[in-house]
């Protein structure tokens, strides 16, 4: 069965550092991934979202980037954290086509 | 463009029905919907298609109007274990090889003893 991990689980950061969030899915190959943002009061924000090594497609302008390494592995970064970075970051992937998402366990950001 | 849901928050007594509405503006191949309980992922519930077809495995039913771009998730009997934040998405396309999701603000769904 398919499976996805996503750490750490809890991370508090202090303005202007970097960031590193990471994403993997076991049993299963070539998913589309996803990352999303869960602020309070908006809702799940789409970030990033990949069908392939190396094919990153953005929706919101940010400070926050993403990278695709490996077919099943998924990094959120960014350079330089911002007050308004801090929220609930989820990662899922879905194996194409017409098919649920299937998040991760989420990691909650807060920046100090 | 991000679906509206309506109402924002609803609160029922254990039993009772509920109906929570998600609407978009552009044509839709598709709605789903999510429950995500405090503090954790959000859990598939429901996939509906243009067309008809639904796939999902919960007993929660739904409807997917195409001509009006809405779509309806109908909670009827509610238990305790409902309560939660409901969310409907909508597809973004990215050519043929898949899809993301735009979501809704969510509705908020208490249900008491």
């Amino acid at each position: 069965s398919q499976t996805i991990h996503q750490w750490p689980a809890t991370l508090v950061q202090p303005v202007g550092s970097p960031l590193s969030l990471e994403c993997t899915v076991e049993g299963t190959s070539n998913p589309n991934l996803y990352w999303y943002r869960q602020a309070a009061g908006r809702g799940l924000q789409l970030l990033f979202y990949s069908v392939g090594i190396g094919q990153i497609s953005s929706e919101v302008p940010q400070n926050l980037s993403a990278s695709r390494p490996q077919d099943r592995q998924f990094i959120l970064s960014s350079k330089k954290l911002l007050l308004s970075d801090s929220g609930f970051y989820l990662c899922a992937w879905s194996p194409g086509g017409v098919s649920p998402l299937h998040f991760g366990n989420g990691t909650r950001l807060t920046v100090t | 463009q991000q679906p509206v849901q309506s109402p924002q928050a609803v609160i029922l007594r254990e039993g009772e029905d509920a109906v929570i509405n998600c609407s978009s503006s552009k044509a839709l191949y598709s709605v789903h919907w999510y429950r995500q309980k405090h503090g954790e992922a959000p859990v598939f519930l429901m996939i509906l298609l243009k067309g008809g077809e639904q796939k999902g495995h919960e007993k929660i039913s739904a409807s997917f109007n195409e001509k009006k771009q809405q779509s309806s998730l109908y909670l009827t009997a509610s238990q305790l274990s409902y309560s939660g934040t409901y969310f409907c998405g909508t597809e973004i396309e990215w050519g043929d090889s898949g899809y993301a999701l735009n979501f809704g603000k969510g509705t908020s769904l208490l249900v008491t003893p």
